[in-house]
């Protein structure tokens, strides 16, 4: 079925500085979205990319279907940027978003 | 504006006991809707999708079952709670099922126990 490899499983910054987290995909997707945990558990949307790329603050993402991949880039990391990433993505199967196993980000001082 | 409401918030429940989460979402017509769970350190999977009501897709066997009784209404339930039934529950919608971004709700923490 599809697969979504998603790294890396941790990542620690100091503030300030960036770094990328990616996913990578067995089949084509038609869209991915990233999401962040809240301290509830629950997900909210950061980018929903059909292709291309997007950006909003100091977050960027981009999508490449054919290359079956995407990528959340972050600069300028802060403390409150700490928490876990998911990307998750569309297929042909109709309905179903399939998930990565996410990316625990760590922002030091 | 759209919202999505799940509850309850949080439930601690005993193996073989009833179970029911509902869903609803207000200001969008006859959207998707979707029940997602997450075991403790697992992935999100996806378990139901309901493109209208009374019309529900199982995705994973985990014996619980689903149903969509009006447009913005989705319930999850059991008869019998499992502990491996233990997790977060997560319920979301979407315009479509193909190209359209998922929204996601609060969730639910259940502990069976």
């Amino acid at each position: 079925g599809d697969q979504v490899e998603q790294s890396p499983s941790a990542l620690s910054l100091h503030e300030g500085t960036g770094s990328a987290l990616r996913c990578n995909f067995t089949t084509t997707m038609r869209a991915v979205q990233w999401f962040r945990k809240n301290s509830r558990g629950s997900l909210i949307n950061l980018f929903y990319l059909a292709s291309g790329t997007k950006e909003n603050g100091r977050l960027k993402s981009a999508f490449d279907s054919k290359e079956r991949y995407s990528t959340l880039h972050i600069r300028d990391a802060q403390l409150e940027d700490s928490g876990t990433y998911f990307c998750a993505a569309s297929s042909g199967s109709f309905n179903k978003l399939t998930f990565g196993a996410g990316t625990r980000l760590a922002v030091c001082p | 504006a759209q919202t999505i409401h799940q509850w309850p918030v949080a439930e601690i429940k005993a193996v073989g006991s009833p179970l029911s989460l509902g869903c609803t979402i207000k200001g969008k017509s006859s959207p998707n809707l979707y029940w997602y769970w997450q075991a403790t350190g697992g992935t999100l999977q996806q378990l139901f999708y309901s493109i209208t009501v009374g019309q529900v897709e199982s995705v994973v066997q985990l014996n619980l079952s689903a149903s969509r009784p009006k447009d913005d209404q989705f319930i999850l339930s059991t008869e019998k709670l499992l502990l491996s039934h233990s997790g977060f529950y997560l319920c979301a919608w979407s315009l479509t099922g193909r190209s359209s971004d998922y929204t996601f709700g609060s969730g639910t923490r259940l502990l069976v126990i």
